[in-house]
């Protein structure tokens, strides 16, 4: 079965310092990485994948087998990224259930 | 409608009665899903349908509990005999296969209290 953890509950950082919410995983076969958003009473929402390798919102990660972690960075915090983050995964390519981690709530202050 | 939507949005209800939840999900979504979140987790899967056909239930997803989605569109879940331990939010997301696309889209949400 596979797993999703995200250490920190909570991650408090001023604005315009670089940011790092971290998400380690387990899971035996080839998985598909997420991290998806919560912006204060909006819905949950994709943030980006591990396949498409952009950058949103100055936001990157990058998915590292060796270490199975998928670590969400952003060089300098914006106030507007203050929301909760969800890292999670499905079995590759097979447009599964998410398994989703505890999440991580993002507080940028000035 | 661009996005999913449920209904409704709350929902406040004595322990024992039974609710039902309802989700449209996005018009060319052929997958449905369900999931619960308590606070301080994130989402659980509970199940999903694609197209009428009910694929996959959690371990979670207790016998009082049942979902349905009768024509491939919208889709319903119910819980009987509800519990204090119920109280959560309901999320509902649809996906498309189509072109291998893997995005879920999440609805606002159904916040459950069984008092």
């Amino acid at each position: 079965a596979q797993r999703v953890t995200q250490p920190e509950k909570l991650l408090s950082v001023f604005k315009g310092a670089p940011v790092e919410l971290k998400c380690n995983y387990s899971y035996s076969g080839s998985p598909e990485l997420f991290w998806y958003v919560q912006y204060s009473r909006q819905r949950l929402q994709l943030l980006l994948r591990h396949i498409s390798r952009e950058s949103i919102k100055g936001f990157t990660a990058d998915l590292n087998k060796g270490e199975t972690s998928f670590h969400l960075k952003k060089p300098f915090a914006q106030e507007e990224d203050s929301a909760m983050y969800y890292c999670a995964l499905i079995p590759t390519g097979t447009a599964s259930k998410l398994t989703f981690g505890t999440g991580t709530r993002l507080q940028v202050t000035l | 409608d661009t996005g999913v939507s449920q209904d409704p949005r709350h929902k406040i209800t004595k322990r024992g009665q039974n609710v039902t939840f309802r989700c449209d999900p996005i018009s060319e979504h052929n997958r449905l899903y369900w999931y619960r979140q308590t606070l301080g987790q994130g989402p659980e899967f509970l199940t999903y349908f694609q197209n009428e056909a009910q694929l996959e239930k959690s371990r979670l997803l207790s016998d009082r509990f049942s979902a349905e989605r009768p024509k491939g569109s919208f889709s319903t879940l119910e819980i009987q005999r509800t519990e204090q331990g119920d109280s959560a939010m309901y999320l509902c997301a649809s996906s498309s296969t189509a072109a291998g696309d893997t995005e879920a889209f999440f609805g606002q949400g159904t916040r459950l209290t069984v008092v």
